[in-house]
């Protein structure tokens, strides 16, 4: 079948590189952000995630910058690996159970 | 994945048929949901559970049943399978905390579903 990241926003990068991948979400009253990474053939696996109290979080290799004046999300991976290839996704959520998912930025690691 | 289990993995099956996906949890999770994921759409939620006897609609239920009798276990029901429906189903479940707040989804590996 179709692979789930045909169809989407796609960034290349050079192994070596960082990436950044972003996302606008609707709603000014989101108040708690995640990115997923959907690797082919899987289901989507939590990266990092951020409050809205918060503007930077940082993980391993990963940084999520949170802008709320202009509901812009951001995902930074440093030194990109052929690894990270996959299709990455942001989720809102607002105070309820019912994340609000972005459709999703494929990432191609060329070596 | 997170001690999440779907099955089957494949199925093909006709227009007309009945089909049931299930979703297995040994996380004791309060929250499970289905969704499914089209080229193009992203995921789409068809319907969610937030306890035992306790579902909701998505935004793209129509044609889809579920039902929830015990904790672990989460059913999706197509009553008849429409080529429309084809298309890869994934399970999620979330510990969530009361008031919203955290509320990170774990995901099962999906299950790839064509109706011919």
């Amino acid at each position: 079948g179709e692979s789930v990241g045909l169809h989407l926003p796609t960034l290349s990068v050079q192994e070596g590189d960082n990436s950044i991948i972003n996302c606008a979400y609707s709603n000014s009253a989101s108040d708690y952000f995640i990115w997923y990474k959907q690797e082919s053939g899987k289901g989507p696996q939590f990266i990092i995630d951020i409050r809205s109290n918060m503007d930077k979080r940082q993980g391993q290799r990963v940084t999520v910058l949170l802008n709320k004046t202009v509901k812009h999300l951001s995902l930074q991976i440093a030194a990109t690996q052929p690894g990270d290839s996959a299709v990455y996704f942001c989720a809102e959520n607002r105070k309820s159970y019912i994340p609000t998912f972005g459709r999703g930025t494929s990432l191609i690691v060329h070596p | 994945d997170a001690g999440i289990t779907q099955s089957p993995r494949h199925k093909v099956t006709e227009t007309g048929t009945p089909v049931t996906l299930r979703c297995h949890q040994t996380e004791n999770h309060r929250y499970m949901y289905w969704y499914r994921q089209d080229p193009g759409h992203g995921l789409r939620l068809i319907h969610y559970s937030y306890g035992v006897k306790d579902t909701d609609k998505g935004e793209v239920s129509d044609g889809y049943s579920v039902s929830r009798s015990k904790t672990e276990d989460f059913l999706l029901t197509l009553e008849s399978a429409t080529s429309s429906q084809t298309s890869v189903y994934f399970c999620a479940i979330s510990e969530a905390t009361s008031g919203g707040g955290k509320n990170i989804q774990y995901f099962g590996a999906g299950t790839r579903l064509s109706v011919l």
